[in-house]
């Protein structure tokens, strides 16, 4: 099982904001491990949506964005559109697997 | 523009080998780690291990060790993964990733399933 916690499911009205939460530990992202964030639309693979925590790769809308503080980090959407509707997946890295783990998935709906 | 291009889907039986190819394109091959993840059905992404093309050294994951290789040709920018003793809850979507330079994945191929199944 994974050692960062996301809730299952978060929902919202277009427009509205939401957030996401990634609840990790000591060995991860309370090491002080960025956390990166992933949008998967099903059927499809995992798009890098925040890396390092806070950053947007090139394409990637500002209605993301990221934010780290000690061992829980969180990612926002504001101005939900449609087309935000996927899964949404943390990772980071743990030392005392000695590998890279992901959350458990939270499926955002667009009501 | 970074491209991965995988192996077409596979169908393996119980106890069985498969092998998974990576092709890249685009960018300096050796510059960057690859990394494969694979996808249960309807489950998350879990990371199986990584290759530094440049220093040609895998690292796994402990759940995966001693049943799964990784291997990189730098002359034909291709990456590959063997895992072997197949057993059904291997069945998945299988991903090779070009990682970033903060131990994130920047790029996916576009995932390879493979079916295991008597």
């Amino acid at each position: 099982q994974s050692v960062l916690t996301q809730p299952p499911s978060v929902s919202g009205a277009p427009g509205q904001r939401v957030t996401i939460s990634c609840t990790g530990s000591s060995p991860n992202i309370g090491a002080g491990y960025d956390v990166h964030w992933y949008q998967q639309v099903p059927g499809t693979a995992p798009k890098l949506l925040i890396y390092g925590n806070s950053n947007r790769p090139s394409g990637v809308p500002d209605r993301f964005s990221g934010l780290k503080s000690g061992t829980l980090a969180s990612l926002a959407i504001t101005g939900l559109q449609a087309e935000d509707e996927a899964d949404y997946y943390c990772q980071s890295y743990d030392s005392s697997l000695s590998a890279y783990v992901f959350g458990t998935g939270t499926k955002v709906t667009v009501l | 523009q970074v491209q991965l291009v995988q192996s077409g889907a596979e169908v393996k039986k119980p106890g069985s080998s498969v092998k998974v190819s990576c092709k890249a394109s685009g960018g300096t091959f050796s510059d960057y780690s690859i990394s494969w993840v694979r996808q249960a059905p309807g489950q998350g992404p879990e990371w199986m291990g990584r290759i530094i093309p440049t220093l040609n050294i895998a690292k796994y994951a402990q759940k995966f060790q001693g049943r799964v290789t990784i291997a990189a040709d730098k002359s034909t920018s291709t990456a590959n993964m063997e895992l072997s003793s197949l057993r059904s809850d291997d069945t998945a979507v299988y991903y090779c990733v070009r990682e970033g330079q903060g131990l994130y994945f920047h790029y996916w191929g576009q995932g390879t399933l493979v079916t295991v199944s008597s």
